[in-house]
């Protein structure tokens, strides 16, 4: 599976759109992009994948640039409840296993 | 759909007990289900991968006779922490996909937490 790299924390102001920003600079052909979440004591929540085109769905958009070597997870009206470590990973669909990085810690501030 | 149970969601045992975590697939079968542990402020680290019918396979540095894995039916795996320490206390968190839908994502339960005192 293609290194990702994400920002250590983020700040984002309740009911603004968060962006989360994410590298892989390595992702092959196959792999798709995934976001998981996990809120404090949770276990991780599927948000969104894609490959090429830019996903969306009723948790968020994923907006992948055309290189492929990066994308952006938007919360659109971000609300307390979405503080969380938001995880990006590259993997190819159908991967049996994932493999979690430290993630982006974001911060919803009221 | 796609839920994932996992039953308890917190336990307190005595160092040497062995301590049972059920892992649940509600609405879906699942012959794969995954095993994670996840330390304080630590992102989640992959222990053995469940195979309904079969021995699980254990990553790198897990052992298997400490971490005893049971897949014995579609919908249920369990972990059994066997003879637990304290350094055995962590959240612990089972995770499976919809057997025939290797598109779909992985589905996770919202984690054991383990206190060995």
């Amino acid at each position: 599976d293609a290194k990702t790299t994400q920002p250590t924390s983020m700040d984002c102001a309740e009911g603004r759109a968060a962006n989360l920003p994410c590298n892989h600079s390595t992702i092959s052909g196959n792999e798709y992009v995934y976001w998981y979440r996990q809120i404090h004591s949770q276990g991780p929540q599927y948000i969104i994948h894609g490959l090429k085109n830019n996903e969306t769905n009723e948790m968020a958009s994923l907006i992948i640039t055309e290189d492929r070597k990066s994308s952006t997870l938007i919360l659109p009206h971000a609300t307390l409840r979405d503080t969380a470590v938001y995880y990006c990973m590259a993997i190819i669909q159908g991967a049996q296993k994932l493999v979690f990085g430290q993630g982006t810690r974001l911060t919803i501030n009221p | 759909g796609a839920v994932v149970s996992q039953h308890p969601s917190w336990v307190i045992c005595k160092s040497g007990t062995s301590v049972k975590i059920e892992c649940r697939s509600l609405d879906f079968q699942a012959t794969t289900m995954f095993w994670y542990r996840q330390f304080p402020k630590q992102s989640l680290m992959l222990m053995a991968t469940s195979n309904e019918g079969s021995k699980a396979t254990y990553e790198q540095g897990v052992e298997k006779d400490k971490f005893l894995i049971n897949h014995a039916s579609l919908t249920l795996s369990t972990l059994t922490v066997t003879s637990a320490h304290p350094e055995d206390s962590s959240f612990y968190i089972c995770s499976a996909r919809v057997t025939q839908g290797v598109n779909s994502p992985l589905h996770f339960g919202n984690g054991t937490r383990l206190t060995v005192t």
